[in-house]
């Protein structure tokens, strides 16, 4: 099946610094989900997105809805120790169904 | 508290031996999901159900099973599970499907030798 293209794979930053990441597919969804994933634990949503073009804040995460309907995007501001883990995108292509495809993951190291 | 349960959370078994992975959540969604995590590939659904007695295919659903008999309850069977089933698996659960897959549960790591 298909899968989102999630860049970068993995980052190391400084704390403080912001962090951004995207997700990009060949094709349209209707849906952008961005979750975080800790060590030994089950995906946490941290952002959800509806309409092309929407900017969504949650704290100091910013999550947005490509134009073209292909891309999203996810933004930390200010990062600190307990931002590490893994970032995965999903999109959903159609509406009104719970079928979702995952990108392939960020995996975020924060120095201290 | 609000959940979503998975047992067993770690699980070695043998070629051809039966299993069923259970999930169940208390929160009265409708909406129920099975997903797969091996490294490099990300999540991948196995299975959804939008209701009980409703369930269709997600994208990598050849060597499951699942039923959904009643709301809470969701099982992932592997009639005769082989190697290249061993993976992490993940239960989800949300309120609506055209809404947000807000649970998931602490995932399942499942060895087959």
């Amino acid at each position: 099946g298909q899968q989102l293209n999630q860049s970068p794979q993995s980052m190391f930053i400084q704390e403080g610094e912001d962090v951004s990441m995207n997700c990009t597919s060949s094709s349209i969804f209707n849906t952008w989900l961005w979750y975080k994933q800790d060590p030994g634990e089950g995906p946490v949503l941290l952002i959800a997105l509806y309409k092309a073009g929407e900017l969504t804040s949650n704290g100091r995460l910013t999550a947005q809805f490509g134009i073209t309907r292909k891309d999203s995007f996810l933004n930390i501001s200010a990062s600190i120790p307990s931002d590490v883990g893994i970032y995965f995108c999903a999109g959903s292509r159609t509406s009104g169904t719970y079928k979702y495809i995952f990108g392939t993951g960020t995996r975020l190291k924060v120095l201290a | 508290e609000a959940q979503v349960t998975q047992n067993p959370r770690y699980l070695i078994t043998v070629t051809g031996k039966k299993l069923t992975v259970t999930c169940s959540q208390n929160m009265n969604h409708e909406y129920m999901s099975w997903y797969r995590q091996d490294p490099g590939l990300g999540l991948r659904q196995i299975y959804y159900s939008m209701n009980v007695e409703v369930t269709d295919k997600g994208d990598v659903p050849e060597g499951y099973k699942v039923s959904r008999k009643e709301k809470r309850n969701f099982p992932l069977i592997l009639e005769s599970p082989s190697p290249n089933q061993t993976s992490l698996y993940f239960c989800a659960s949300s309120l609506k499907g055209t809404n947000t897959e807000a649970f998931f549960g602490q995932g399942t790591r499942l060895t087959v030798v």
